[in-house]
């Protein structure tokens, strides 16, 4: 069964740069898109973007398109997020998705999300 | 820009129907924003019900289901129980390879 785990620094400073990763088991990283999603303590869902693990087609929120990478490694099965500049409306739980199995299900797959603190 | 609305509260009754809405601040949704929705248990991962507007994700009890309903999507709860209070958040389809959730409807089962 498809498995995604998100992992990286739980605490990142004001004005640094936000990293996570997400291993996938279970699935190939190849053909599916590959989500990163973000929700603040208290608050609602903000899908942040994606990445497709073939050709390298990336979308993302245009709210944070100027400060956000998504990246997969497929030698690795795993993929990536990077938020630029962060400050405190950065803390949230992060979660990682896949798509399908259905068409048009976005987020079929859910990783059980990592708390990210941005504070100094 | 275009914002996704969803009811921030409703209640129901045990054993009673409910439905939330997904609409748009500006225009009306359709099958074309391929809406999918989700419920999440507070300390939970979202988990989807429905996707593609009416198809329902692989075992999901089939007392859920989605619609288009006056120009919004819908999730409709037949038969509603205890457990189904969660918080429930659509997805929409904008174009352009983006999507935008709602802010979520917080059900209550009383």
């Amino acid at each position: 069964q498809v498995q995604l785990q998100e992992s990286g620094p739980g605490l990142v400073k004001p004005s640094e740069t936000l990293s996570l990763t997400c291993s996938v088991s279970g699935s190939s990283i190849s053909n599916y898109y590959w989500n990163w999603i973000r929700q603040p303590p208290g608050k609602g869902l903000e899908w942040i973007g994606y990445a497709y693990s073939s050709g390298g087609t990336t979308s993302y929120n245009p709210s944070l398109k100027s400060r956000v990478t998504i990246s997969v490694d497929t030698s690795k099965n795993q993929f990536s997020l990077k938020v630029n500049s962060v400050t405190a409306a950065d803390t949230a739980v992060y979660y990682c998705a896949r798509d399908g199995p259905g068409s048009w299900d976005l987020l079929g797959y859910w990783g059980q999300g990592t708390l990210v603190t941005v504070s100094s | 820009q275009t914002v996704v609305t969803q009811e921030p509260s409703l209640s129901v009754s045990p054993g009673g129907t409910v439905t939330l809405t997904c609409g748009l601040s500006s225009g009306s949704v359709s099958i074309s924003y391929h809406v999918s929705w989700y419920q999440q248990i507070p300390g939970q991962a979202p988990r989807t019900l429905i996707y593609n507007t009416n198809i329902r994700s692989s075992g999901v009890p089939d007392r859920f289901s989605g619609s288009i309903l006056e120009n919004k999507a819908a999730l409709t709860i037949t038969g509603a129980q205890a457990a189904d209070e969660s918080d429930y958040y659509c997805v929409v389809y904008m174009g352009n390879a983006i999507w935008v959730f709602g802010g979520g409807t917080k059900l209550t089962v009383l």
